[in-house]
């Protein structure tokens, strides 16, 4: 089973609302990443989680939050957002320094901000 | 700093045409280099991982090679389907589980 699992599929929330996203993998991968992708532009890496620590936060603004609470489990927790976040948000997961770390990747969460 | 790049950005192509899709990169100091592609809207699917010490990878209908010294990978597909529109995206891994996409290809086969 090479499933990476995203909830919500979409969300739309206001600049002032609270909101999380949830990203579940099986596979027994101890990195986790967010990526945010704009429409017609490649993905850029947000967040790095090892052995369930953050080893990379690529100077992401502090409305977004990640939590990796178990070696599964990987949130993203929004706060205050501006329209200019609305975006597809991945998910992915792999080995850790295996030499074959392929990330397999979530279908995504496409959020708007309003 | 690494950039990545592909071309063409767009390829229209008939059923049963072989094509080769291009990925350059800029720093040839890469620990892997990963093929995806992507249906619109929807997540990543991964094609293919080559090593930095492999020079070539098959599945199927795809092939792919990588040149480190000079910077360059490509996706070769044989034999295409309409199913295998889509947007392809390589993906370069700079070391510490950075990976560092390219501009992407879109890619319609025509039946």
């Amino acid at each position: 089973d090479t499933e990476v699992t995203q909830t919500p599929k979409h969300l739309v929330m206001g600049m002032t609302n609270k909101k999380s996203l949830k990203c579940e993998q099986h596979m027994g991968h101890r990195a986790m990443y967010w990526y945010k992708q704009k429409a017609k532009k490649p993905p850029e890496l947000m967040f790095v989680y090892s052995y369930e620590k953050l080893s990379i936060n690529e100077s992401v603004p502090s409305r977004f939050s990640p939590e990796c609470p178990n070696s599964s489990l990987l949130n993203l927790h929004l706060h205050a957002l501006q329209p200019e976040d609305s975006a597809l948000y991945l998910c992915a997961s792999s080995q850790v320094g295996s030499g074959t770390d392929t990330q397999y990747f979530g279908p995504g969460t496409r959020l708007t901000v309003l | 700093k690494q950039e990545v790049t592909q071309i063409p950005a767009a390829l229209s192509v008939p059923e049963g045409e072989n094509l080769v899709l291009n990925c350059s990169f800029t720093d040839s100091a890469i620990y892997n280099l990963q093929w995806f592609r992507q249906d619109p809207g929807k997540g990543l699917t991964s094609l293919l991982l080559i090593q930095s010490s492999q020079r070539e990878q098959t599945s199927g209908r795809l092939n792919a090679s990588l040149d480190k010294s000079s910077g360059r990978s490509t996706l070769y597909i044989a034999a295409s389907q309409p199913g295998d529109s889509a947007t392809y995206l390589c993906a370069v891994n700079t070391g510490f589980q950075k990976l560092v996409f390219g501009t992407g290809t879109r890619l319609l086969v025509s039946p």
